[in-house]
C-alpha cells in the first residue's frame, strides 16, 4: 500500500511564525499536492510538483511556499502565518501520467493563534 | 467560481436503502471524475472513478453515472451500510490520464446513514 505521511497531526503556532508542514511518500510518486480543507470549502489546491524541484501554484498559493529537494518530500511553507492559515492540511501523491487515484496523507491539523 | 459543486451539504439515509450523491460541474474541459470518502481526523480515500468516454461505472456497492450533456454525474451506494457514514468529495480533472496537474474538489456531502 502507498504510504503518504505527514509529520504531524496537530500542531499550533503564534501569528508571525514561519510553519514548516512535511510530507513524505514512500512508493516512489512523481506527482504531490498540497490540499486544505475547510468547512463549506471542500478541499483547495495550493500548490503541486510533479518532479524534483518543480513547483505550480494551485488556486490558493498565496502565503504559501512549497520546496521539493526529493521526490519522496514535499513541504508547504508558511512564511508568516496568519489566523487565516487555521485549517486541515493535507498532503496527496500519485503516479505518473496514469490515472489511478491520488493517495492523501491523514491530515495536518493547525491552528494559528 | 465554483466548478465543481456539491449543493447537498448533508444527506441522511436509511440502512440498507439507497444512497445517491450527487455533483454538478461547470468545466467541459473535464474528462476524469472522481469519488473520495473521508472520515473525520483522516485523509480521504478513493473510492470510485469514472471517464469522460463513459456513462457508468460500478465497484460492488458503489455505482458512479455520468451525464456529460447535464454536466451532472451521482454516486449511488446500494445497499447503505453503517460504516458508509462518512463525508463523500466529488473531484474532476480537466486532463486525460489526470497525472499532475491537481483535482478539483467539491465542497463535500456529509452521509449519515441511520439504523
Amino acid at each position: 500500500d502507498v504510504k503518504v505521511t505527514q509529520s504531524s497531526r496537530y500542531l499550533v503556532k503564534r501569528t508571525g511564525e514561519k510553519v514548516f508542514l512535511e510530507c513524505v511518500q514512500d512508493m516512489d510518486h512523481e506527482n504531490m499536492f498540497w490540499y486544505r480543507q475547510d468547512p463549506g470549502l471542500g478541499l483547495r489546491l495550493i500548490y503541486f510538483s510533479y518532479d524534483v524541484k518543480m513547483k505550480e501554484k494551485g488556486d490558493i498559493p498565496e502565503g504559501y511556499s512549497v520546496s521539493r529537494e526529493k521526490k519522496e518530500r514535499f513541504s508547504l511553507i508558511l512564511e508568516s502565518a496568519s489566523t487565516n492559515q487555521t485549517s486541515m492540511y493535507l498532503c496527496a501523491s500519485s503516479f505518473g501520467q496514469g490515472f489511478y487515484g491520488y493517495t492523501f496523507g491523514s491530515g495536518t491539523r493547525l491552528t494559528v493563534v | 467560481d465554483q466548478q465543481v459543486k456539491q449543493n447537498s451539504p448533508s444527506l441522511s439515509v436509511q440502512e440498507g436503502r439507497i444512497s445517491i450523491l450527487n455533483c454538478d460541474y461547470t468545466n467541459s474541459m473535464f474528462d476524469y471524475f472522481l469519488w473520495y470518502k473521508k472520515y473525520p481526523a483522516e485523509g480521504p480515500t478513493f473510492l470510485i472513478s469514472i471517464s469522460s468516454i463513459k456513462d457508468k461505472n460500478e465497484d460492488g456497492r458503489f455505482t458512479v453515472f455520468l451525464n456529460k450533456s447535464a454536466k451532472h454525474l451521482s454516486l449511488h451506494i446500494v445497499p447503505s451500510q453503517p460504516g458508509d457514514s462518512a463525508v463523500y468529495f466529488c473531484a474532476a480533472s480537466a486532463r486525460v490520464g489526470g497525472g499532475a496537474d491537481g483535482l478539483t474538489f467539491g465542497k463535500g456531502t456529509h452521509l449519515i446513514i441511520q439504523p
